[in-house]
């Protein structure tokens, strides 16, 4: 059971450059969410999911995009990155019933220059 | 709506003495409440979480927390402070049915020798 599953650990991208941060979990969870961290911020949520074909926006959605195709995979694109955007990204999952409790990822370190 | 202040940005003390890290939230439903640890280079992990069975609560590695209404707190506690607790810890509140809980802004414990 590899729990929540993050790739790549590390990215850097130039201006304009656009990426997919990839995010898997072997739960069989029905939520899922991305965060990212920022020093003096906390956690502040991108998007989220409550299963398969639905997402919803979080506090701080510009300038990223996510879709549900699967149960097990939640991937984040960010379409034109912008040095704002350097953070380090967390991808989370939770049980239908149990929604609050969430299990993370190691976490995607991201800088954009 | 709902959120959580946690007071001091850095903790410091010294090994084998009192944790405490303070969290005061704001609710106008009755909250589930959350302490997050979060070790260097990795995701949060859930220490312990409070959800109106009782007002002390238990939680990994000798921590606990005590919820008090009439002070809208969630302060976490560890009566004797060990090496392997430097970390970042986060309260979180999750409240009126939204099951996506909100995050505070972490405070970073310092354990010195």
């Amino acid at each position: 059971n590899a729990g929540v599953t993050q790739t790549p650990k590390f990215q850097v991208l130039k201006t304009g450059q656009s990426m997919t941060l990839q995010c898997a979990q072997d739960m069989n969870h029905e939520y899922m969410s991305w965060y990212r961290q920022d020093p003096g911020m906390g956690l502040r949520l991108i998007h989220y999911s409550v299963g398969a074909g639905i997402t919803d926006q979080g506090e701080v959605p510009n300038g990223y995009n996510v879709s549900r195709s699967t149960t097990e995979d939640f991937p984040l694109r960010l379409l034109s990155a912008a040095p704002s955007q350097t953070s380090v990204y967390f991808c989370a999952s939770s049980a239908s019933g149990r929604e609050d409790e969430q299990y993370f990822g190691p976490g995607t370190r991201l800088t954009v220059t | 709506a709902q959120s959580v202040t946690q007071l001091g940005s850095h903790v410091s003390v010294s090994e084998g003495a009192l944790v405490l890290l303070r969290c005061n939230y704001s609710s106008s439903v009755p909250p589930y409440l959350f302490w997050y640890v979060q070790y260097p280079n990795q995701g949060l992990q859930l220490l312990l979480k409070y959800t109106s069975a009782a007002t002390l609560v238990k939680g990994i590695n000798g921590f606990e927390a005590e919820f008090k209404k009439s002070e809208t707190s969630f302060h976490l506690t560890k009566p004797s402070a060990h090496m392997s607790d430097a970390a970042e810890y986060f309260c979180a509140v999750s409240s009126g049915g939204s099951y996506i809980p909100t995050f505070g802004r972490g405070t970073s414990l310092i354990v010195h020798p």
